[in-house]
């Protein structure tokens, strides 16, 4: 089964707009990080931002947000005023911590997100 | 300060051969791993590494061997090269991997490989 999964193969948003990149998950355990990254076409990965379940506010991280809903088991990733530079494809991952030491990160399919100007 | 050094960048291989993806760390991580990312698929884990000496599968690890004789590397190794191995490996690391979830990985900029 998906533990991850990105609904958004690709979207296009237009600049100064906000964007909402989907992440739902499947897990069993009630410990368990959320995280999103960022690559550009250069093609690095880049640490945007981390949930824990146990976590009572969405995290923030300047222009980005995480809509943490843990009973829909979503992980949204918001990103407010878009720039050109937020063109990239954005992963969603997850850890668990009942998976032999939480030492695994599981990522989704990623969504490519293109900023028009 | 470095940080994951992975090398080669890009690399064509034909069926049958072999080589080694090098990675490296600067960072004291105890925890090591490497991944696969293929279009529409995401990145995959190949195999991960808890400490010297320690290495476990991950996901995909058919056609893939690693060791770690010490904390800094950890090499990929493929020993008889197959196009269904064409794709971007990545190296991660993260200071210890198993104390707690909210442990970041730190890549490298990621080697593309091609087998013919």
């Amino acid at each position: 089964a998906q533990k991850i999964t990105q609904t958004q193969p690709g979207m296009f948003v237009q600049e100064k707009e906000a964007v909402t990149l989907d992440c739902t998950y499947d897990t069993s355990d009630q410990s368990y990080g959320l995280f999103w990254y960022k690559q550009p076409s250069s093609g690095e990965m880049i640490f945007l931002i981390y949930q824990g379940s146990y976590d009572e506010q969405n995290a923030t991280e300047g222009r980005y947000s995480l809509n943490f809903q843990k009973a829909r088991k979503s992980a949204n990733l918001v990103i407010s005023a878009s720039q050109l530079g937020d063109s990239a494809m954005y992963f969603c991952a997850m850890r668990e911590a009942f998976d032999q030491g939480a030492q695994k990160l599981v990522f989704g399919q990623g969504t490519r997100l293109t900023i028009n100007p | 300060n470095a940080g994951v050094t992975q090398t080669p960048k890009f690399q064509v291989l034909k069926t049958g051969q072999s080589m080694t993806l090098q990675c490296a760390q600067d960072m004291n991580h105890e925890y090591m791993s490497w991944y696969r990312q293929d279009p529409g698929m995401g990145l995959r884990l190949i195999h991960y590494s808890v400490g010297a000496g320690i290495t476990d599968q991950g996901e995909v690890p058919n056609g893939y061997n690693v060791s770690r004789s010490t904390t800094e590397d950890f090499p990929l190794r493929l020993l008889s090269a197959a196009p269904s191995q064409t794709s971007v490996y990545f190296c991660a690391s993260s200071y210890s991997g198993g104390a707690t979830v909210r442990e970041k990985l730190f890549f490298g900029s990621g080697t593309q490989l091609s087998v013919l």
